[in-house]
């Protein structure tokens, strides 16, 4: 079955440090690839996204590159703010023909000032 | 655009109780989606529905758990009777359904059972 995996946390970065959080997947067929990000006390939001091989999502400076060849999709940002502490979570969708997604266990980042 | 919204925010109730959860999904979204999230780990599906049929239930615990979404609109999800191990945050979500689409998430009921 469809599996994600992420790196575990917490990352603790001070602010403006790179931030790379590593997700890595298994599925069949060619699935839509997903970062979701959980701040304190609230729900899921969608951070971004990238439905095919190659594809680059980006949204508040986060950025994330779909590579069939290592079935990874790697989150990057260049320089994390405090208000960037949170929890994310990579996750997969569409391998078997569902809008179902996988979530991987999620990765805690936190940032100090 | 109002968001997805669900009630009740908490829930504290003894094992072997009943409690069900509310969930309004988005206008106009057809898929809904129920996801239930121990303390740790990942979202996990529990029963997704296209308008107001099933399309996928394989991991939902039929033997105490159930769902509805009546009039393909509203939809509540329903413990009875309740364990230790069903303490976690249900998460209700919604999209149109194409496996490229946002899912929108709600703000999540944490249940807790003693």
């Amino acid at each position: 079955g469809d599996s994600v995996t992420q790196m575990e946390g917490p990352v603790t970065l001070s602010e403006e440090a790179f931030l790379t959080i590593n997700c890595t997947y298994t599925a069949t067929g060619y699935p839509s690839l997903f970062w979701y990000v959980q701040y304190p006390g609230e729900g899921l939001q969608l951070l971004l996204k990238a439905t095919k091989a190659d594809d680059k999502g980006s949204n508040k400076g986060f950025e994330a590159t779909y590579r069939k060849e290592t079935t990874s999709f790697h989150l990057e940002k260049g320089s994390v703010q405090v208000s960037d502490s949170a929890v994310y979570f990579c996750a997969l969708s569409g391998s078997s023909g569902y809008s179902t997604l996988t979530f991987g266990k999620g990765t805690m980042l936190l940032v100090s000032p | 655009e109002a968001g997805v919204a669900q009630s009740p925010r908490y829930k504290i109730i003894e094992k072997r109780q009943s409690v069900a959860f509310w969930c309004n999904p988005i206008s106009g979204h057809a898929t809904l989606y129920w996801y239930q999230q121990i303390l740790g780990q990942g979202p996990k599906l529990l029963i997704q529905f296209q308008n107001n049929g099933v399309v996928d239930d394989s991991q939902l615990p039929k033997d105490r758990f159930s769902a509805e979404r009546l009039k393909g609109v509203d939809s509540t999800l329903k413990i009875q009777p309740a364990k230790l191990e069903d303490s976690a945050v249900y998460l209700c979500a919604s999209s149109s359904g194409l496996r490229t689409d946002t899912q929108y998430f709600g703000p999540g009921t944490r249940l807790t059972v003693l």
